[in-house]
């Protein structure tokens, strides 16, 4: 029973390198989401997407790419890191999308120096 | 724009104690409204959901209440434990709303 699997779960990467963290769910959830969560601003949406071949912004959608080629997989790219994308980074799936029960990765410690 | 508060940042309780957690939001056109728990280093557990239509929802010693019109949810726990003892987020779902507003989170701490 695997539900929202994440890797790697600790990264560190230096300043201007890229590097892609992965997301699966197995539970067929159209919804899947990226979220970072820093101390005192709570979790904060990077992208989302309601289904294959559907992706759309967050709150905070600079930076980083999204594609969603399979219902089961959504990969989040950061193409040059910054030292400001250092977070903890979580994946999330739902059904529908609309407020249904959200179902969370155990998260990725990314830092970048 | 939906804004979920949640206070206090911190709270620390003898064992065996019942208590209180808050969340306020600004925007009452919710569909609905989670409580998760989160322990350090670890992802969000779904605690309990409650669709705007309901009042309350109960899972063991969980029960989590919704007053749409007051903007306000609170999540009660019973005779507390040690296991209690994590992080307490909520998050609400607006109508028409992919876009979920999440609450900061209260810190609870079980004293043995």
């Amino acid at each position: 029973n695997a539900g929202v699997t994440q890797t790697p779960k600790f990264q560190v990467l230096k300043t201007g390198q890229s590097m892609t963290l992965q997301c699966a769910q197995d539970m067929n959830h159209e919804y899947m989401s990226w979220y970072r969560q820093d101390p005192g601003m709570g979790l904060r949406l990077i992208h989302y997407s309601v289904g294959a071949g559907i992706t759309d912004q967050g709150e905070v959608p600079n930076g980083y790419n999204v594609s969603r080629s399979t219902t089961e997989d959504f990969p989040l790219r950061l193409l040059s890191a910054a030292p400001s994308q250092t977070s903890v980074y979580f994946c999330a799936s739902s059904y529908l999308g609309k407020g249904e029960k959200l179902f969370f990765g155990s998260g990725t410690q990314l830092s970048v120096l | 724009k939906q804004e979920v508060t949640q206070i206090p940042a911190a709270l620390s309780v003898p064992e065996g104690e019942n208590l209180v957690l808050n969340c306020s939001f600004t925007d009452s056109a919710i569909y609905n409204l989670q409580w998760f728990r989160q322990d350090p280093g670890k992802g969000l557990t779904s605690l309990l959901l409650i669709q705007s239509s309901q009042r309350e929802q109960t899972s063991g010693r969980l029960n989590a209440s919704l007053d749409k019109s007051s903007g306000r949810s609170t999540l009660y726990i019973a005779a507390s434990q040690p296991g209690d003892s994590a992080t307490y987020l909520c998050r609400v779902s607006n109508f028409g709303n992919e876009k979920l507003t999440f609450g900061t989170g209260t810190r609870l701490t079980i004293i043995p």
